[in-house]
């Protein structure tokens, strides 16, 4: 089937503009989550979402950042006021309910936000 | 505070031999442990695990260690084949933290034919 998808997979905008990335997950999957990495560096985590619960936004780096998931599938990432540290490869990933033992996450090829 | 180290950002290593990627991590509670492949322009690809209640796991030519007391865990890829160059990230999970996973920066393997 259909693995994780993310649109658009390059995105170049101006400092100061607001950006939005998709990510669809794979279907049945309830479990969704947000990475990024910025150059050099490993995998941040931002937020998850499962189901009906409040969505854990501990990794998000400030109150620009926020995420949300309509009818538990697609899920849009929104950057307000985007500065140029937010420059990172924006990745998703879903995975069926975190269970133990632990579910594997499957990630999307990334959104590639360039930010001038 | 980076919880998961990988400290080689790059190995080279020859077809047919060994490849050891290592990963240290400071948390005591996590309990799960992951290895991710990443090829250029592509997400990261599951490629083995661990729980800490084992302190090996072998998939074919992936073999994954995990030395609860060092905090270390290691990624011995044998034999080496040039199609496993990529970036390899260390991943560690909790139980009960959502299943979200904390990275390592990433070590990039290439295998010369």
């Amino acid at each position: 089937g259909a693995g994780v998808s993310q649109s658009p997979s390059n995105k170049v905008t101006e400092k100061g503009k607001d950006v939005e990335l998709r990510c669809d997950p794979i279907s049945g999957h309830t479990a969704l989550y947000w990475y990024r990495q910025s150059l050099g560096q490993g995998l941040e985590f931002l937020i998850y979402f499962q189901g009906n619960s409040a969505p854990d936004k501990s990794g998000l780096p400030s109150d620009r950042f926020s995420a949300e998931r309509t009818g538990g599938s697609v899920s849009t990432l929104t950057i307000q006021r985007t500065q140029q540290e937010d420059s990172a490869v924006y990745l998703c990933a879903s995975s069926l309910p975190s269970l133990i033992p632990y579910n594997e996450q499957f990630f999307g090829p990334g959104t590639r936000l360039t930010v001038l | 505070d980076q919880q998961v180290k990988q400290n080689s950002p790059s190995l080279s290593v020859q077809e047919g031999r060994i490849s050891i990627l290592n990963c240290d991590y400071t948390n005591s509670m996590f309990d799960y442990f992951l290895w991710y492949k990443k090829y250029p322009a592509e997400g990261p690809t599951f490629l083995i695990s661990i729980s800490s209640i084992k302190d090996k796991n072998e998939d074919g030519r992936f073999t994954v260690f995990l030395n609860k007391s060092a905090k270390h865990l290691s990624l011995h890829i044998v034999p080496s084949q040039p199609g496993d160059s990529a970036v390899y990230f260390c991943a560690a999970s909790a139980t009960g933290n959502t299943g979200k996973l904390i990275f390592g920066q990433g070590t990039t393997l290439q295998v010369k034919p």
